[in-house]
C-alpha cells in the first residue's frame, strides 16, 4: 500500500515529442505528489508538484495530470529538448510526513 | 558553498575498512536526512534529523551510523559493511521535517570490494 508504481523504466523520445512518465498508488491517503529530476552526478531536485485538489498543473513546458479516481499520476514534457534527458522520480507523501515514497525512476533520453 | 555539499564524492573501501561520509548544507534548514540509492529501485530513507535530533531510522543496519553535531552538518559512519551496500547515498535537507521540497547533495558512490 506504501508503494508507488512507475513506468515506463527507460523512454527514449525523439526532440520536440512529448515523453509521459506515469505513476500509480495505492494508498489514498497520499496527498502531495511531486517529481524530482536527476541528471547524471547530481542529486534529485524538486522539479514540479501537485495536490489532488486540482486535475492539472503546468510549469513552463512540465505538465502534471492527476486522476484521483484511478490513483494515478503522469508527467508529460512538451517540446522536448536534449538538455531534458535525465531520470525522473515520482513520489508521494502524506501531509506533514517527512517520509516521501518513491518511484524506481525513469530515465529518458531526447535524441536531437 | 550553495545547496548541500558532500563529500567525498567516491569512496572505495574494504569490509574492514571504517570510514566517514560528510553532509552540510548552506541553506539555514533545520531536517536533514540520509538516502540510499540503487540502481533501478526507489531511493530508500535511512535516517532523518529534526533539530539535530533522530527522528527516524528505517530499520537500518547498526554497521551504519549517523550522527548530526549541528543543524549544517550530518555524518554517515560506516563499519564493516558488506558489497551490497556499494551504492549511491545522497544527503538531503528541507526548511523543516514536514518539508515537503528536499534538496540533494550530489552524492557519495560507495563501492565496497
Amino acid at each position: 500500500q506504501q508503494q508507488v508504481k512507475q513506468s515506463p523504466q527507460s523512454l527514449i523520445v525523439q526532440k520536440g515529442g512529448i515523453p509521459i512518465i506515469n505513476c500509480a498508488y495505492e494508498n489514498t491517503a497520499f496527498d502531495y505528489f511531486p517529481w524530482y529530476q536527476q541528471f547524471p552526478g547530481k542529486g534529485p531536485a524538486l522539479l514540479i508538484a501537485i495536490r489532488p485538489d486540482v486535475s492539472e498543473k503546468k510549469e513552463g513546458r512540465f505538465t502534471i495530470s492527476f486522476n484521483k479516481s484511478a490513483k494515478q499520476f503522469s508527467l508529460h514534457i512538451m517540446d522536448s529538448q536534449p538538455g531534458d534527458s535525465a531520470t525522473y522520480f515520482c513520489a508521494a507523501s502524506i501531509n506533514s510526513n517527512y517520509q516521501l515514497i518513491w518511484g524506481a525512476g525513469t530515465k529518458l533520453i531526447i535524441k536531437p | 558553498e550553495t545547496g548541500v555539499t558532500q563529500t567525498p564524492r567516491h569512496l572505495v573501501m574494504g569490509m574492514t575498512n571504517k570510514k566517514s561520509l560528510k553532509c552540510e548544507q548552506h541553506l539555514g534548514h533545520n531536517a536533514m536526512y540520509w538516502y540510499k540509492q540503487s540502481a533501478k529501485k526507489p531511493l530508500e530513507l535511512m535516517f532523518v534529523y529534526s533539530l539535530e535530533e533522530r527522528v527516524e531510522n528505517n530499520s537500518v543496519p547498526s554497521r551504519f551510523s549517523p550522527e548530526c553535531p549541528n543543524s549544517s552538518h550530518l555524518f554517515l559512519h560506516l563499519h564493516t559493511l558488506q558489497p551490497e551496500d556499494s551504492a549511491l547515498y545522497l544527503c538531503a535537507s528541507s526548511q523543516d521535517p514536514g518539508g515537503l521540497n528536499q534538496y540533494f547533495g550530489p552524492g557519495t558512490r560507495l563501492t565496497v570490494l
